[in-house]
């Protein structure tokens, strides 16, 4: 199962973008990468996902490198809301998810 | 719809004292897991289903059974609760790659 590194914790000014990497080196070529994120003691909240290309919904951006050991999470306009853990999973292809640590976003006012 | 609902919300146990935690989802999902998380940490997959009938283990599975009856509903059960299982429990559901997992809103449970 491929394992997934982010950083511990990250700052952003409110209305900037927030920037979340993550890295996969371990990704295999069928496994898709996913993005979630929990507020306080909520369930997890899913927010995008991607196989190769480049995804964009109406909560975030995803920019996967060409090689797919990497990907980031781009929140376009952070808010105070967006304070949350963020959590970078990469699914085996048995469909389970395994979680890391994640990272724990806070946004600035 | 309802999505992935989890009951209780709250629990408190005795050590020693057996109890379920009731899962169901509304979606039609083949794929359940059950998750713990402990305080400052991510989640730990403790049991998951592909199937109504099929389950397997996670990673940390001692002390929880599972059985899957129906795709509606997996329950996970606690023989015999132990302080070490104080965490809050999440259910989750997927419709099966690429869709990413639904969860629920999580059980509290404390073992005193």
């Amino acid at each position: 199962d491929a394992k997934t590194t982010q950083p511990p914790s990250m700052d952003c000014a409110e209305g900037r973008a927030a920037n979340l990497p993550c890295n996969h080196s371990t990704i295999s070529g069928n496994e898709y990468v996913y993005w979630y994120r929990q507020i306080h003691s909520q369930g997890p909240q899913y927010i995008i996902h991607g196989l190769k290309n480049n995804e964009t919904n109406e909560m975030a951006s995803l920019i996967i490198t060409e090689d797919r050991k990497s990907s980031t999470l781009i929140l376009p306009h952070a808010t105070l809301r967006d304070t949350a853990v963020y959590y970078c999973i990469v699914a085996n292809t048995g469909n389970q998810f395994y979680f890391g640590t994640g990272t724990s976003l806070t946004v600035i006012p | 719809n309802a999505g992935v609902t989890q009951t209780p919300k709250f629990q408190v146990l005795k050590t020693g004292q057996s109890m379920t935690l009731q899962c169901a989802q509304d979606m039609n999902h083949e794929y359940m897991s059950w998750y713990r998380q402990d305080p400052g940490m991510g989640l730990r997959l403790i049991h998951y289903s592909v199937g109504a009938g099929i389950t397997d283990q996670g990673e940390v599975p001692n002390g929880y059974n599972v059985s899957r009856s129906t795709t509606e509903d997996f329950p996970l059960r606690l023989l015999s609760a132990a302080p070490s299982q104080t965490s809050v429990y999440f259910c989750a559901s997927s419709g099966g790659r690429p869709f990413g997992y639904t969860f629920g809103s999580g059980t509290r449970l404390t073992v005193v």
